[in-house]
């Protein structure tokens, strides 16, 4: 397995524009993880999928952020309109959902808003 | 997820064993201690995970205390790919994984 990969690496954008943040989990994995890591504020859970479903979306910071999760390998994380303090790294992460099992991290995604 | 207490950073010689402390004293009976690590400009990366009993595999040992309260995350011996930031984490089922700030391990050669 290619484990799993997120989409763009990096994104420079423009003040107000909208982004767009692509993960494709690891194969049978059931549950997905949405984290932002800045040096201010560390490693943040932004939001939890298990089944597809939105289990724990307390981190996405305010109404800018969404996510979704169509289906079982492929998962968004938007922000509408961005800011510069939103600039920071996006990792996407995929597990069988069981505190048994490991979470297998991408390699992130380095977003600059300017 | 139980609270974890770990020093801000550590430092170790190669080739020399490490053991990195982590305390979480407010860690219920079904949380699983898990260990990840983040190398420089990486994402983090699971290194091993414990219930009750000691564990080790190809990367690392955790010792667990009996009380539960603590555990220590043993490399056998360091090497300079080793430096990274450790995380420790107590996890419930149906949970995601809270990482705090880790302890940053320096190796030297």
């Amino acid at each position: 397995d290619a484990g799993v990969i997120q989409s763009p690496r990096h994104e420079v954008t423009e003040m107000g524009q909208e982004v767009t943040l692509r993960c494709k989990p690891i194969s049978g994995h059931n549950s997905l993880f949405w984290y932002r890591q800045t040096m201010m504020r560390g490693l943040e859970l932004l939001i939890y999928f298990n089944n597809n479903v939105p289990i724990d979306d307390s981190g996405m910071p305010e109404d800018r952020f969404s996510a979704k999760m169509p289906n079982a390998s492929f998962s968004t994380l938007k922000i509408q309109p961005s800011e510069p303090r939103d600039s920071a790294v996006y990792f996407c992460a995929s597990s069988l959902g069981s505190p048994r099992t490991e979470a297998f991290f991408g390699q992130g995604t380095r977003l600059t808003v300017v | 997820d139980a609270k974890t207490t770990q020093p801000n950073s550590m430092e170790s010689n190669e080739e020399e064993p490490v053991h990195l402390p982590c305390n979480h004293s407010t860690i219920s009976g079904t949380d699983y201690i898990h260990w990840y690590r983040q190398l420089p400009s990486q994402g983090p990366e699971y290194v091993i995970h414990g219930l009750t009993s000691n564990v080790n595999n190809r990367m690392a040992s955790l010792a667990i205390a009996e009380d539960r309260k603590s555990s220590t995350l043993i490399l056998h011996r360091a090497t300079l790919r080793d430096a990274a930031v450790y995380y420790c984490i107590g996890n419930q089922a149906g949970t995601a994984l809270i990482f705090g700030k880790g302890t940053t391990l320096s190796v030297s050669s």
